[in-house]
């Protein structure tokens, strides 16, 4: 089945400035990829996702990109602001058949904006 | 509007006492998934739906039971509940179109206690 890593586990960063968050996967069929952003006490709420035949994709400051060979894809978010402090999961799925549509998460990451 | 309710939010059972939790879905999507998600830890799949398809994670405890009576509704039984499956459990849903997997919306969860 498909195994996904993230890295780091914790993450710091100033007011403003960029942080990255990085995936891996194992299931070569994988081919959707979300990111997910959970506040404490609340429920993971999807911020960005990128399909396989694309190689990166951005929504104002956050972007996500892909390497398909590879097996990795990583979160980008730019001009951070305090209230982007929360976890963050990747997760990856494949196409519906056999039960590879599951959607397995990463370890997640859990990001605190220093002001 | 919420789309995916997770009844109750807070549960306490005792130790043994077999429990179910519940999700609706106003979504009409085809896939159902059940998580638990201990503190600070990523979302462990446990099982999922893809329609009336039935997938059991290979290390879902068999303690753990899941039902599905129509697109709408799932339900989660745990037979004989012990102090490690105290948890928060989340129901999520999505759509397979085409075959590709889309956005996971996720319920607000229910906090089970187990005393």
């Amino acid at each position: 089945g498909e195994n996904v890593e993230q890295h780091p586990s914790t993450l710091s960063v100033q007011e403003g400035d960029s942080a990255v968050i990085k995936c891996t996967y194992s299931d070569s069929a994988s081919n959707y990829f979300p990111w997910y952003k959970q506040e404490l006490g609340k429920r993971p709420q999807l911020i960005i996702d990128i399909r396989s035949n694309v190689g990166e994709k951005k929504d104002q400051r956050i972007a996500v990109t892909l390497n398909k060979t590879a097996k990795h894809f990583s979160l980008h978010i730019t001009e951070t602001q305090p209230e982007d402090s929360a976890v963050y999961f990747c997760a990856a799925s494949a196409d519906g058949n056999f039960g590879n549509e599951k959607l397995t998460f990463g370890t997640g990451t859990r990001l605190t904006i220093i002001p | 509007d919420a789309m995916v309710i997770q009844n109750p939010r807070y549960q306490v059972t005792q130790f043994g006492k077999p429990v179910t939790l519940s999700c609706s879905q106003t979504l009409n999507h085809n896939v159902m998934y059940w998580y638990q998600q201990k503190s600070s830890q990523a979302p462990k799949l446990l099982f999922h739906y893809y329609d009336k398809d039935f997938n059991n994670e290979a290390d879902t405890p068999d303690n753990f039971q899941s039902r599905r009576p129509n697109t709408s509704f799932c339900f989660l039984d745990i037979r004989s509940p012990g102090l490690g499956d105290a948890a928060m459990y989340l129901c999520a849903t999505s759509r397979i179109t085409g075959g590709a997997n889309t956005e996971a919306f996720f319920g607000q969860g229910t906090r089970l206690t187990v005393v």
